[in-house]
């Protein structure tokens, strides 16, 4: 099975940094990954599709690139309501398998 | 206004059987390939199940005690689960699934997402 990784697990920072989350997959999937978004209590939010793609209504702060086995998620300039828990998922052959995820704190 | 909304949560005793509900509303049910994924108490995210149009998918958490399947004439979505264990208590999420499909590339990417529904295995 392909397995996803996430680094770090948590970050802390400020309003107006930028941030930038890793994905790592076991074995090459091209751009096979999804990014979302989620806080307590509320169901995930989908970022990014298909690695680079941004979703309707996704701010533009947000971005995703990488191929093969390493993605990344950046927020441009981190906003108040960006503190919350990013998953990356494999979509891939029927699987769609999530990182741990990676939750970003208030500094 | 795509919308999605999850029942059939309880509490349940290890061994017993439990389904899940999904009604979909707001787009064409019928064409549209759906996700069951979990989240145990304060833990990620971990898909379970997959439907499309060529069959289904299982983690292997779950694989031969879930059973996802869906009636296109109620715009429902389910997920019966069967042998259930303490680790299977989570909060259930359905999505609904969006297709790329770009010169030979496809990819499913999970675009409307339910409020969840809790499953509680215990004594």
């Amino acid at each position: 099975d392909i397995q996803m990784t996430q680094s770090p697990s948590s970050l802390s920072a400020s309003v107006g940094d930028r941030v930038t989350i890793a994905c790592r997959a076991s074995q090459s999937i091209g751009t096979y990954v999804n990014w979302y978004q989620q806080t307590p209590g509320r169901a995930p939010k989908l970022l990014i599709f298909a690695a680079s793609h941004l979703h309707n209504g996704v701010p533009s702060r947000f971005s995703g690139s990488g191929s093969g086995t390493d993605f990344t998620l950046t927020v441009s300039s981190l906003q108040p309501e960006d503190f919350a828990t990013y998953y990356c998922q494999l979509a891939y052959s029927n699987l769609f398998t999530f990182g741990p995820g990676t939750t970003v704190h208030i500094k | 206004e795509v919308k999605l909304v999850e029942s059939g949560g309880r509490l349940v005793r290890p061994g017993g059987s439990l389904r899940l509900s999904c009604a979909a509303s707001g787009f064409i049910f019928s064409e549209s390939e759906m996700l069951w994924v979990r989240q145990a108490p304060g833990k990620g995210l971990e898909w379970i199940s997959f439907l499309s149009s060529s069959g289904s998918s299982y983690a292997d958490s779950v694989k031969g005690r879930f059973t996802i399947s869906r009636d296109n004439a109620k715009n429902s979505l389910y997920l019966q689960m069967n042998s259930l264990r303490a680790e299977d208590t989570a909060v259930y999420f359905c999505a609904r699934s969006a297709l790329l499909n770009s010169n030979g590339y496809y990819l499913y990417y999970f675009d409307s997402w339910g409020q969840g529904t809790l499953v509680t295995v215990s004594s």
